[in-house]
């Protein structure tokens, strides 16, 4: 059963503003991932943070983790036309070394 | 260029008839996954290797067989495919399964059978 749930299912915003995007998970975590996919094509890694950790960066990208609440938040800032796709949340962690995906945030920027 | 590579990236096919979508990866990356993307669903697990020649069940490997003869490679076979089977078809693989590192994925093979 996927155990991940992000929140909202569609977001849409207009381009240079920030967009958030919350995800929860049930079960204990190694990390906790973001991916992002435009329409039917594959998953492409974003970032990826650790359970002792609780805020990372990376260019645009804020990732926050709240392990006593189970929920992970991803903020991308100035957001762009090009930002327009899918993001998930990937709990790393569970058995079979596998990574437990959430259904997606859609995310579209307007220009 | 460390890509993961998937062949065919469209099929279309009839039920009964057997297929294989092939999975390269060039990372010498131990371990390997295939996962299934249907709307409503997200990504579900169908196999996984760990490494040459060890292969396990994800959570919906009904009607999929896999192998690893090779590092590089993890074909899915479809022995009787059946049109619940029609989905969006990713493999991905990673290195240093210990610390669940990230994943890097193809770009996918859309699957219909008719």
């Amino acid at each position: 059963s996927q155990q991940g749930e992000e929140d909202p299912q569609a977001l849409s915003i207009q381009e240079g503003e920030n967009a958030t995007m919350n995800c929860s998970y049930k079960t204990s975590i190694n990390n906790l991932q973001w991916y992002r996919q435009n329409s039917g094509r594959g998953l492409v890694h974003l970032i990826l943070i650790r359970s002792n950790e609780r805020e990372k960066h990376s260019g645009r990208l804020r990732v926050t983790l709240d392990t006593s609440k189970k929920s992970s938040s991803l903020l991308i800032t100035a957001s762009r036309a090009a930002d327009t796709a899918s993001y998930f949340c990937a709990n790393g962690g569970g058995s079979n070394y596998k990574l437990t995906f959430g259904k997606g945030t859609l995310l579209t920027v307007n220009p | 260029e460390a890509q993961v590579t998937q062949n065919p990236r469209y099929l279309i096919t009839v039920t009964g008839k057997k297929l294989t979508v092939t999975c390269s990866q060039n990372m010498n990356h131990e371990y390997m996954s295939w996962y299934r993307q249907d709307p409503g669903l997200g990504l579900r697990q169908i196999y996984y290797s760990m490494n040459v020649e060890v292969t396990d069940k994800g959570d919906v490997p009904e009607g999929y067989k896999v192998s690893r003869k090779e590092k590089r490679n993890f074909p899915l076979i479809l022995e009787s495919p059946s049109p619940n089977q029609t989905s969006l078809y990713f493999c991905a693989s990673s290195s240093d399964r210990d610390t669940y590192n990230e994943q890097f994925f193809g770009p996918g093979t859309r699957l219909t059978v008719l």
